[in-house]
C-alpha cells in the first residue's frame, strides 16, 4: 500500500496569506490526524478527522481550520498567518482510534511564513 | 509540568552500547506510542502498547501502567539508530489523539 502523502512538501507564505494543505491517507484509513512541530513546543495535535467529521481538536485557533472528504483525503487551511505559524505540519492516519491502531505519518509540509 | 515526559532530553552513544530511553505520565492512558524521527522529520511508529513488553528486532519497549512509566531500549546501538524518539500516550477516555513527550535526541557514534 501507499504511504501517505502530504502537498506540498514545502511552502513559502508572507504574513497574512492563508495557506492550505492536502493529506491522502493510506488506502482504507479512515481516521486523520494533524499535528504542528516547532522546535520550541514540539508536537502538538491539531485535529482528527474520521468519516469527514472532526471529532477532536487541539487547543489552537480558530485560524486553523480542516476538512475531511468522502475519500478520506483530508485539507487543513491556515488563515491570516502569522510568524509564529511557521513549522512542520504532519498528518497521520489510522484504521480507527489509537487505543490498539497504529498511526502511520506523512513526510509533512514544512511552512516557512516570512 | 507537561502530561509527558522524557528522559533523557540528549543521549550519546558508542555503537554497540545498550540504550534506555525513558517515558513516564501523569494522566491515565489507554495506549504508548514510541516513534522514531529521522533529520528531515520523516517520522516513523516503532511500538504501541498497553501492557507489558514488545521487541522488533534490536528494539524493546516496556510499559509498567501502575508505575505511568514507559521505557525503550535499544541492543547493540548502531550510528543509524541516530534519530530522535518520542514517546507519545494515548489519554483514557480520549482515543483519537497523541499527547507527546518532547524526545530524545540520540546520538550513536561509530
Amino acid at each position: 500500500k501507499a504511504g501517505v502523502t502530504q502537498t506540498p512538501r514545502y511552502l513559502i507564505k508572507t504574513r497574512g496569506q492563508q495557506v492550505t494543505l492536502s493529506c491522502s491517507p493510506i488506502s482504507g484509513h479512515r481516521s486523520v490526524s494533524w499535528y504542528q512541530q516547532t522546535p520550541g513546543q514540539g508536537l502538538q495535535f491539531l485535529f482528527e478527522y474520521f468519516s469527514e467529521t472532526q471529532r477532536n481538536k487541539g487547543n489552537f485557533p480558530g485560524r486553523f481550520s480542516g476538512r475531511q472528504f468522502s475519500n478520506s483525503r483530508s485539507e487543513m487551511n491556515v488563515s491570516t498567518l502569522e510568524l509564529g505559524d511557521s513549522a512542520l505540519y504532519l498528518c497521520a492516519s489510522s484504521e480507527r482510534d489509537l487505543r490498539n491502531n497504529e498511526q502511520f505519518f506523512g513526510p509533512g509540509t514544512r511552512l516557512t511564513v516570512l | 509540568k507537561n502530561e509527558v515526559e522524557q528522559s533523557p532530553q540528549n543521549l550519546t552513544a558508542q555503537e554497540g552500547e545498550f540504550i534506555t530511553i525513558n517515558c513516564s505520565y501523569s494522566v491515565g492512558i489507554s495506549a504508548l506510542h514510541w516513534l522514531q524521527q529521522h533529520p528531515g522529520g520523516g517520522i516513523v511508529s516503532l511500538f504501541m502498547l498497553s501492557s507489558g513488553k514488545k521487541k522488533h528486532g534490536r528494539l524493546i519497549a516496556t510499559i509498567n501502567i501502575q508505575e505511568k512509566h514507559s521505557s525503550l531500549h535499544i541492543t547493540a546501538s548502531h550510528p543509524r539508530d541516530s534519530a530522535v524518539y518520542i514517546c507519545a500516550a494515548v489519554r483514557a477516555g480520549s482515543a483519537r489523539q497523541l499527547t507527546f513527550g518532547s524526545g530524545t535526541q540520540l546520538t550513536v557514534l561509530p
